[in-house]
């Protein structure tokens, strides 16, 4: 199996732009969790799905922020308008027996 | 709350021993540690349930104490390849799979 595939690898945007990050887990995991890693906050749990519904979102930062999972292969997490302070690495990980796998995360700059 | 680790930062010789301590101020369900490299996604090491268990394999071991709400992580005999920052990620209900992750320790070992 590939793993966790992210994309893109990395985003450099302006502020007040939409940024859309792309998840695709590893097939048959059915839980998909989206991450942040600063190193203010460090690796904070955004939101997660269980068979691709949301479960808990309650560390999602702002109304700006929003997930989906149309499919269980396929997630997006977006941001709009972005701004400055947005600026981190993304990692999506979908979870097996316990496990959970990291994707190689999406390196994200606002300026 | 995030749960805090200690040492926050450690430097060891090839060969030497260390142990990370991750405490929470609630009461845990399970434990897992992960390591992550610089510039890389976290990698699982290994996941402790409620009861007290102690895990390892190879010369990277832990224990969980559920009275404490803590859990150490043992490096015996450090290899270069240990170097990376270790988390802990604390699970407090059972079946959420809403992992907490700690502060973090930063781990350099030197030849």
């Amino acid at each position: 199996d590939a793993g966790v595939i992210q994309s893109p690898r990395h985003e450099v945007t302006e502020m007040g732009q939409e940024v859309t990050l792309r998840c695709k887990p590893i097939s048959g995991h059915d839980y998909l969790f989206w991450y942040r890693q600063t190193m203010m906050r460090g690796l904070e749990l955004l939101i997660y799905f269980n068979n691709n519904v949301p479960i808990d979102d309650s560390g999602m930062p702002e109304d700006r922020f929003s997930a989906k999972m149309p499919n269980a292969s396929f997630s997006t997490l977006k941001i709009q308008p972005s701004e400055p302070r947005d600026s981190a690495v993304y990692f999506c990980a979908s979870r097996d027996r316990g496990i959970q796998y990291f994707g190689p995360g999406t390196r994200l700059l606002v300026l | 709350q995030q749960p805090v680790q200690s040492p926050q930062a450690v430097i060891l010789r090839e060969g030497e021993d260390a142990v990370i301590n991750c405490s929470s101020s609630k009461a845990l369900y399970s434990v897992h540690w992960y390591r992550q490299k610089h510039g890389e996604a976290p990698v699982f090491l290994m996941i402790l349930l409620k009861g007290g268990e102690q895990k390892g394999h190879d010369k990277i071991s832990a224990s969980f104490n559920e009275k404490k709400q803590q859990s150490s992580l043992y490096l015996t005999a450090s290899q270069l390849s240990y170097s990376g920052t270790y988390f802990c990620g604390t699970e407090t209900t059972s079946g959420t799979y809403k992992y907490i992750f700690g502060t973090g320790t930063r781990l350099k070992v030197l030849a």
